[in-house]
């Protein structure tokens, strides 16, 4: 595709829910990262796959969240029994070894 | 630990006047600095990036001046523009992983 894609773009959630976001990066990107990103604030880093390997996941803030990209493309970032505090909005990115081409992000809402 | 820390939060600058942004970090293993630009409902997009043996690059209207020893690297925008408004983050990286700061939140004013 032209760029990253994202989807869905928007989500509600009760809390205790579960949720997948999926990510769709530049076609041949190696690396693909999530950030997540509260309103006001940058992005902060979640966790990092290079291919189908997942090599850091040191910014993932519980056991409740989960990510990954089996067949080293499409990325599914999911998160159980969402909390209020998870409302934000989830960005991918990725990358062929230099520039790191985001996503438009989903926003998620946990009610 | 806020390992990059950016200011002003928010800045309002005049049609063709220069937009200062300015950002610090703590850790000297960063080796890629880059700015984004973020218009609402949009994903960042990578804007200038400089690496730490460079100290200044410059972009069309936009550049990066660099101070390693002071830990220090900031945005100028010259004759910023009314389409420039948006946030703007520094980030600092270390293997593709970015560390941002909090953003400003820049207005131009026509």
């Amino acid at each position: 595709g032209a760029g990253v894609s994202q989807s869905p773009r928007y989500k509600v959630a009760k809390r205790g829910q579960d949720v997948a976001l999926r990510c769709d990066p530049i076609s041949g990107h190696v690396s693909l990262f999530w950030y997540q990103q509260a309103l006001g604030q940058g992005p902060e880093f979640l966790t990092y796959f290079q291919n189908e390997a997942q090599l850091d996941k040191s910014g993932l803030p519980s056991d409740r969240f989960f990510a990954e990209r089996p067949e080293g493309s499409v990325s599914t970032l999911k998160i159980q029994r969402t909390q209020q505090e998870d409302s934000a909005v989830y960005l991918c990115a990725s990358s062929g070894g230099g520039e790191a081409f985001f996503g438009q992000g989903t926003r998620l809402t946990v009610v | 630990q806020q390992q990059v820390k950016q200011s002003p939060q928010s800045l309002i600058v005049q049609k063709g006047g220069i937009s200062i942004i300015n950002c610090a970090y703590e850790n000297t293993a960063f080796d890629y600095f880059p700015w984004y630009q973020q218009f609402p409902g949009k994903g960042p997009a990578l804007l200038i990036a400089i690496r730490p043996d460079v100290s200044e690059k410059k972009e069309g209207r936009f550049t990066i001046s660099f101070n390693k020893s002071a830990k220090q690297f900031s945005l100028h925008i010259m004759d910023s523009q009314p389409g420039d408004s948006a946030t703007y983050f520094c980030a600092a990286s270390k293997g593709g992983k970015s560390t941002f700061g909090d953003g400003t939140t820049l207005t131009v004013k026509p």
